[in-house]
């Protein structure tokens, strides 16, 4: 089955510093991903797009500043959390979309990584 | 905004027994998943329904899908301890394939 792998699974920051996690499809091509963000006992809120070679699409009421993304490769995505603040702690999972049989498509999800801003 | 409403929120039950999980969702949908996750881990795919199926099996799981009344069941027979976890249904929203999820069913299988 398709691999998607996320590094760092954790980490811990001081307050105003800046976290970048990569997500990374490992047996399989992806022109996008998507990034997630899980808050304890809540469900998986979509953060944003990532298209391969061009700008990521981010939902309503995600700071693009803040959450910086950049999909260089066909298979490696990475969500840059800039200045980070304790409201940022969260779990981050991003997905790879792969086509199969021509139109259909999974996502497969990557172990996520659990941020914690102090 | 979210979309996609599952019940119960949270389901205990004794291991063998069957658990069943509902999901409603409010627009038109191409198809129809379902997820499995594990606490503080990342989703596992379980089973993908179209628009154009009623039910759809896997292994121990069984999945309907009801366009007519926006919903769809997850039933898993026959439960395991390793079946606890958090399951979620998901549509798609748009043309890139994003998806919108449900609030999730916490199942716990006691053994």
């Amino acid at each position: 089955g398709a691999v998607v792998s996320q590094h760092p699974s954790w980490v811990i920051c001081k307050s105003g510093t800046s976290v970048k996690i990569e997500c990374r499809s490992l047996d399989f091509q992806a022109t996008t991903m998507f990034w997630y963000r899980q808050f304890p006992k809540q469900s998986l809120m979509l953060m944003a797009t990532s298209n391969e070679g061009s700008k990521a699409t981010y939902e309503q009421g995600v700071e693009k500043d803040k959450f910086l993304i950049n999909h260089a490769s066909l298979t490696l995505s990475t969500l840059t959390v800039t200045s980070a603040h304790p409201e940022d702690s969260s779990f981050y999972i991003c997905s790879a979309l792969r086509l199969a049989g021509g139109t259909q498509e999974t996502q497969y999800f990557g172990p996520g990584t659990r941020l914690l801003v102090l | 905004s979210q979309q996609g409403e599952e019940d119960p929120q949270a389901l205990s039950i004794q291991e063998g027994e069957n658990a069943t999980m509902n999901c409603s969702y409010k627009t038109s949908i191409n198809n129809l998943q379902w997820y499995r996750q594990n606490s503080g881990r990342g989703l596992v795919h379980l089973i993908l329904i179209r628009s154009n199926e009623r039910e759809k099996h896997s292994g121990r799981l069984r999945v309907t899908l009801d366009t007519s009344k926006k919903s769809s069941s997850l039933l898993i027979t026959a439960s395991r301890a390793a079946d606890t976890a958090s399951y979620f249904c998901a549509r798609p929203r748009g043309s890139q394939g994003n998806l919108i999820f449900g609030k999730g069913t916490k199942l716990s299988v006691k053994p």
